[in-house]
């Protein structure tokens, strides 16, 4: 069972605009500003969408925004595409045993 | 370009050992921290293992302490895993993985991961 959860699937239309949530505990999403997305096509390596909560690295579209509140972190796309179809993580620090904890993932389905 | 590309995987038995390699490119590779994180078939990810840019830390998931060992050559930008007693349960894709993150008191306080190399496929199975 992973440590964030994370709805198992998502889906929207193009042009829509979508949120997948992440939720921790105060020890992990709640308690930290380390918030991660990650995005991963069938048979690819996973990429880094939003970086600290709410920054996108260099490249990364505008479309992709990250938010927190409280122990439930969001990631929202907006306009919709269909090369958005893919899996979703997220990721945080947290101050358990182990240092660096994922959520189960969300599939997002572009109708 | 900055690049990570692993080397090292392959069919192993349950028991049996198996070293994983990370070549880095790109970036200067004693600056940052590395990982490694797996993926099971159809599952989501899992951190396995951290190592500061020294080497001097190091971390590991519950699941494979004491049997995985992560270790670096910055002379020859390369990271490692060391895997032995290995079970069906490690059979994934292993990530090298660029790590952010800053090393206070001994823990490792994980920002988010940058960049990730391609993988690379361990079966364990007899």
């Amino acid at each position: 069972q992973s440590a964030l959860t994370q709805a198992a699937s998502v889906s929207g239309s193009p042009g829509q605009s979508i949120t997948i949530s992440c939720t921790g505990t105060s020890s992990d999403v709640g308690g930290s500003n380390y918030v991660s997305w990650y995005q991963q096509h069938p048979g690819k390596a996973p990429k880094l969408m939003i970086y600290d909560v709410s920054n996108r690295p260099s490249g990364v579209s505008n479309r992709f925004s990250g938010s927190k509140s409280g122990n439930t972190a969001s990631l929202t796309i907006s306009g919709l595409q269909a090369e958005d179809e893919a899996d979703y993580y997220c990721s945080s620090y947290t101050s358990s045993s182990t240092p660096v904890v994922f959520g189960g993932g969300t599939k997002l389905t572009v109708l | 370009e900055v690049q990570l590309v692993e080397s090292g995987g392959g069919l192993v038995q349950p028991g049996g050992s198996l070293r994983l390699s990370c070549a880095a490119s790109g970036f200067t590779f004693n600056n940052y921290a590395m990982s490694w994180v797996r993926q099971a078939p159809g599952k989501g990810l899992e951190w396995v293992s951290t190592i500061s840019g020294s080497g001097g830390s190091t971390y590991y998931a519950d699941s494979v302490k004491g049997r995985f060992t992560i270790s670096r050559d910055n002379s020859k930008n390369t990271l490692y895993l060391q895997m032995n007693s290995l079970r069906a349960e490690d059979t994934a894709v292993y990530y090298c993985v660029r790590s952010r993150g800053v090393i206070m008191n001994s823990y490792y306080y994980y920002y988010y991961m940058d960049v990730w190399g391609i993988g690379t496929t361990v079966t364990v199975s007899s």
